[in-house]
């Protein structure tokens, strides 16, 4: 049972556009949000998070917007870089006695930027 | 600056043989964690830590075993490989603020093939 998901495996946007990328999740206890961003023959890199009491959390070049009652995240990029041709993917963690201590990652989605 | 090392980078086992993977971080993180990441499925966690002597399981802990006598290591085994447990392998490692794992920073990865 994947609880977040990635539904486009790739995507592919013009240099100086926007890239949108999506992610879904169906556990409601999800209450904190991160992108990671993945080149080949590396480990992935923390891209930028949101927290569920916020719906929207601007990092430059990057904005995630989360909207909890359709249990749906985005990440815009603007303008899109050849730089940003990488693997996204999307994770989310619920609160537990601890923390948040687990992740669950979607499956990812190949963003190729044509220059 | 260091940050998470893996090693092996790469590595083919035989059916039945046992190793294990090191991980070390040089940052005082205190949460430690090992995915495994196979084409289709993300990034699926295995077993992870939230201090030295402290370890807990993740969505797919079976056929692994970690210790946590350290802070700063924090090995994988594989008692007994098989073919299912090709995969490639990533470390991380956090900040544990109370309530919080915040990002993650990953290691660059060991590729396992088990034959």
């Amino acid at each position: 049972d994947q609880q977040v998901k990635q539904n486009s495996p790739s995507l592919s946007v013009q240099e100086g556009r926007i890239s949108i990328l999506n992610c879904d999740y169906t556990n409601s206890m999800f209450d904190y949000f991160l992108w990671y961003k993945k080149y080949p023959a590396e480990g992935p890199t923390f891209l930028i998070s949101i927290s569920s009491i916020k719906d929207k959390n601007e990092d430059g070049r990057f904005t995630v917007f989360l909207n909890k009652s359709a249990k749906h995240l985005s990440l815009h990029i603007v303008p899109s870089q050849p730089g940003d041709s990488a693997v996204y993917f999307c994770a989310a963690s619920a609160k537990t006695n601890f923390g948040n201590e687990k992740l669950t990652f979607g499956t990812g989605t190949r963003l190729t930027i044509i220059p | 600056n260091a940050g998470v090392t893996q090693t092996p980078k790469f590595q083919v086992l035989k059916t039945g043989q046992s190793m294990t993977l090191q991980c070390a971080q040089d940052m005082n993180h205190e949460y430690m964690s090992w995915y495994r990441q196979d084409p289709g499925m993300g990034l699926r966690l295995i077993h992870y830590s939230v201090g030295a002597g402290i370890t807990d399981q993740g969505e797919v802990p079976n056929g692994y075993n970690v210790s946590r006598s350290t802070t700063e290591d924090f090995p994988l085994r594989l008692l007994s490989a098989a073919p299912s447990q090709t995969s490639v392998y990533f470390c991380a490692s956090s900040y544990a603020t109370p309530g919080l794992i915040e990002k993650l920073f990953f290691g660059s990865g060991t590729q396992l093939s088990v034959l």
